[in-house]
């Protein structure tokens, strides 16, 4: 089953240029994680949220959690050509396994 | 965060037969977990390796297709059955040191079957 909704599902910007990227989901969680993925290749951890927190930053990358609304979002600040790829929110069950997004394609160009 | 490996990083392999892919983590983990991505798609859970005793298979797999073994805290292996095509994706395994904590991947096998 599908929880998080990615949208949008493709993005593209410049280089210098903020991206926000925001999720959804349907039912309440524990925490909720953020990945990058380069050319279906294996995921990259970004960031994890928890249900408690409501926004956390880490190098360009800013998450918010909003869990009256179920939604996050990701905002990558002053984007670079290398940030191209696909982003996926993953979203806990009770702390076990992840449920996937659909993603959203960030597209960079220089 | 874990290092995890996976072998082979990619394989193809002919309709009906088997392939067993292979998942090491530098760390002893609590949590393991096989996900498979099909082409254009988002990750899909497969199942939860439990160490010592029968895999935890989600909605849509089974064990006859998708046997797991998990033998100790640092080793698991996903075996894809008498494939066919449509089994073409990308397999990845996933490390938590325990739950509600990250959930690291490895770097995944790519599996194409004609």
């Amino acid at each position: 089953s599908q929880q998080g909704e990615e949208d949008p599902q493709a993005l593209s910007i410049q280089e210098g240029e903020n991206a926000t990227m925001n999720c959804s989901y349907k039912t309440s969680i524990n925490n909720l994680q953020w990945y990058r993925q380069n050319s279906g290749r294996g995921l990259v951890h970004l960031i994890l949220i928890r249900s408690n927190e409501r926004e956390k930053h880490s190098g360009r990358l800013r998450v918010t959690l909003d869990t009256s609304k179920k939604s996050s979002s990701l905002l990558i600040t002053a984007s670079r050509a290398a940030d191209t790829a696909s982003y996926f929110c993953a979203t806990d069950e009770g702390g076990t396994a992840l449920i996937f997004g659909k993603g959203t394609t960030l597209s960079v160009s220089s | 965060s874990a290092v995890i490996s996976q072998k082979p990083s990619r394989d193809i392999c002919q309709r009906g037969t088997s392939l067993t892919i292979q998942c090491q983590v530098d760390s002893q983990v609590t949590m393991m977990f096989w996900y498979r991505q099909q082409p254009g798609q988002s990750l899909t859970l497969i199942a939860t390796a439990n160490q010592g005793s029968e895999a935890t298979y989600e909605s849509g797999f089974v064990i006859d297709k998708f046997p797991i073994s998990r033998p100790n805290l640092t080793f698991s292996t996903l075996t894809v059955s008498n494939m066919s095509p449509e089994d073409s994706s990308i397999y990845l395994c996933s490390v938590a040191i325990q739950e509600d904590y990250e959930q690291y991947f490895g770097p995944g096998t790519r599996l194409t079957v004609t």
